[in-house]
């Protein structure tokens, strides 16, 4: 079975610049994670979909980020414009449905705001 | 809300010694409960979880953790510490609404000495 897949793997980018990240989660998984790991800290939930429908955003901070699961399957998340503070990996994560089902995370996206 | 408090950012014991890594989290309700496990430019792998049941959890690779409500406490442990081992623990607690969203602790860093 393929697991989540993401990239790109790593991403450099200046400030004020705009970067976007793919996730393909795992075939048949309805709900899909977006997690913001800043070093030395644990992930922290931006988003979550069930299907192609936001479950919850409340930590999504709106003015800059955004993110699309058009057709409930894969997904996009987008910072535009980056400040400095974004600097994190961005893991991507599915599971079967939204309940405590295990999530199975992807290898994440490493991103460097210069 | 609900939160999770790992005491101690790194851990450091020997091959062959007692592997214990702690957390507690503060809840309202008794909580789902889940220890991950991320190596290196890796995503976030499963170890165990407790939802109801029995309190004493036995996960992959030899790990196990037992839910104490009295102590709202859900401590991870291995009898004997293996070099592979080394890596970040992440402790987390789900929220008991319709996300069921995964809180993370900040993480322990496991060293494995020869």
């Amino acid at each position: 079975e393929a697991g989540v897949a993401q990239s790109p793997r790593y991403k450099i980018i200046e400030k004020r610049q705009s970067v976007a990240f793919w996730c393909n989660p795992i075939s048949g998984h309805a709900t899909l994670y977006w997690y913001q790991q800043i070093l030395g800290q644990g992930p922290k939930l931006l988003i979550q979909f069930q299907n192609n429908g936001v479950v919850d955003d409340s930590q999504l901070p709106k003015d800059r980020f955004s993110a699309e699961r058009l057709k409930g399957v894969d997904s996009t998340l987008k910072i535009q414009p980056a400040k400095l503070e974004d600097s994190a990996v961005y893991l991507c994560a599915s599971s079967i449905s939204g309940t405590y089902n295990e999530q199975f995370f992807g290898p994440g996206t490493r991103l460097t705001v210069l | 809300a609900q939160s999770v408090t790992q005491l101690g950012s790194h851990v450091s014991v020997s091959e062959g010694a007692l592997v214990l890594l702690r957390c507690n989290y503060s809840s309202s309700v008794p909580p789902y409960l889940f220890w991950y496990v991320q190596y290196p430019n890796q995503g976030l792998q499963l170890l165990l979880k407790y939802t109801t049941g029995a309190t004493l959890v036995k996960g992959i690779n030899g790990f196990e953790a037992e839910f104490k409500k009295s102590e709202t406490s859900f401590h991870l442990t291995k009898p004997s510490a293996h070099m592979s081992d080394a890596a970040e623990y992440f402790c987390a607690v789900s929220e008991m609404d319709s996300s069921y969203k995964l809180i993370f602790g900040s993480g322990t860093r496991l060293l494995v000495r020869p």
